[in-house]
């Protein structure tokens, strides 16, 4: 089973601020997904990265795939409260299943 | 709108007692999946299907079984339930295997 690595684990910061969370792997994705959960509902998909390098942005919401394939980042600028939730990565290793981390539970504090 | 559909949305079970989660989807998707989420553990896949009439074992499969008669349908049965079984269900269902996953809201599940 291929391990995926979320951190922090846990952020709580002031509206306005920014900040960015990583997802980890010692294995090559074949590609990554990132969702965010509110409480009481599935996961919503956000982003699927391919490319080594690719950059994508979903308005105040920038994502990055590592130029090896093996790690993610997350960065938001200017934090509101609506997005609060729990954000988790999910990579998909070759014709494995994919495989999700455990999550980076974000708290903005209006 | 489209979508997964679970059924029940919470359930309280005795120990040793049968249960069936309810998973129905209206998108014509190949792949559906049952995850269960574990707070410190994040989602882990419990079964899976590529497509109707086949199924197969996910990272914890023992104690659950699944089927998959038709597209849309993907019930998760716990033959006899467990206290360890305690907790929050999603069914999830994608295009094809490992494509964007569409989850429903999720069965919370207490066995006591």
């Amino acid at each position: 089973t291929q391990l995926l690595e979320q951190s922090p684990q846990f952020l709580s910061i002031q509206e306005g601020e920014n900040l960015t969370v990583y997802c980890n792997s010692s294995s090559v994705f074949s590609s990554l997904q990132w969702y965010r959960q509110e409480p009481g509902e599935g996961p919503v998909l956000l982003v699927t990265v391919v490319t080594g390098g690719e950059v994508k942005k979903l308005k105040r919401l920038t994502f990055q795939f590592g130029d090896a394939r093996k790690d993610s980042s997350l960065h938001i600028t200017a934090a509101q409260p609506g997005d609060t939730g729990l954000y988790l990565c999910a990579g998909n290793f070759g014709n494995e299943k994919l495989t999700f981390g455990t999550g980076t539970r974000l708290t903005i504090i209006p | 709108i489209a979508g997964i559909t679970q059924a029940p949305t919470s359930q309280i079970l005795a120990a040793g007692r049968r249960m069936t989660l309810r998973c129905t989807q209206d998108m014509r998707h190949n792949a559906m999946y049952w995850y269960r989420q574990d707070l410190g553990l994040g989602l882990r896949l419990i079964h899976y299907s590529n497509t109707a009439g086949t199924t197969g074992k996910g990272e914890v499969p023992d104690g659950y079984s699944v089927s998959r008669a038709n597209t849309d349908d993907f019930p998760l049965t716990l033959a006899s339930a467990v206290p360890s079984q305690t907790s929050v269900y999603f069914c999830a269902s994608s295009l094809q295997m490992n494509t964007e996953a569409f989850f429903g809201q999720g069965t919370r599940l207490t066995v006591v």
